[in-house]
């Protein structure tokens, strides 16, 4: 089972700021908080990790609270083509640790 | 250049066939992995293989059969198909490291790419 909740489903206008939340108040201390997403009719393509600190990449940048029980993807400049399911993913990348689970997701309708 | 790829991308066939779905990865990754997403779009790890070695097996019924004839290459052998087994497959790869911080060193999985999907439809 997934140890995140995410909404169902949102919007956000083109040329906006996405923040995707994502809860994971279960979280350990070995554990990384991914973030994946699957363009329709795609494989999933990994966006982001981390671990506790803030991360940023070319795609978008991931925010950890401090007790790390919820985190926030942000795509800061949303496009048409950033209309996906965003999961969100906790686990021990570790062999004998529970392998990627994917739960139901987020789907992110970016609208012109 | 194609990172993960997948043969055939669909494959329509009658129940009680033996079909195989291919996967190469040309990343240099030493672990590579199958996933079924059903008609829920619900995505479930299968299989994992590191350096041709099965690592992880979920409960998924033995007329599954994956083989790794190296490491660039998981394919997956269903046998006897049956209508539940239409789904969407996605093979994936990733590097895997020792964690020298655990005194039981264990390996480290780096991120997965994924391929393309294979969507298989039983009849």
């Amino acid at each position: 089972d997934a140890k995140t909740t995410q909404p169902p489903s949102m919007d956000c206008a083109e040329g906006r700021a996405a923040n995707l939340p994502c809860n994971h108040s279960t979280i350990s201390g070995n554990e990384y908080v991914y973030w994946y997403r699957q363009i329709h009719s795609q494989g999933p393509q990994y966006i982001i990790h981390g671990l506790k600190n803030n991360e940023t990449n070319e795609m978008a940048s991931l925010i950890i609270t401090e007790d790390r029980k919820s985190s926030t993807l942000i795509l800061p400049h949303a496009t048409l083509r950033d209309t996906a399911v965003y999961y969100c993913i906790v686990r021990a990348p570790f062999w004998g640790n529970t392998p990627l689970v994917f739960g139901k997701g987020t789907r992110l309708s970016v609208i012109a | 250049d194609t990172a993960v790829s997948q043969t055939p991308k669909y494959l329509v066939t009658q129940m009680g066939n033996d079909k195989s779905i291919k996967c190469e990865q040309n990343l240099g990754h030493d672990t590579m992995y199958w996933y079924k997403q059903d008609s829920k779009k619900f995505l479930k790890i299968m299989f994992s293989y590191n350096n041709k070695e099965l690592i992880i097996n979920e409960t998924v019924p033995n007329r599954f059969s994956p083989k790794s004839p190296d490491k660039a290459h998981l394919n997956l052998h269903i046998n006897s198909l049956e209508l539940g087994d239409s789904a969407v497959y996605f093979c994936a790869s990733s590097f895997s490291r020792p964690n020298l911080a655990d005194r039981d060193i264990s390996l480290v999985q780096e991120t997965q790419y994924f391929g393309p999907g294979t969507r298989l439809l039983v009849l």
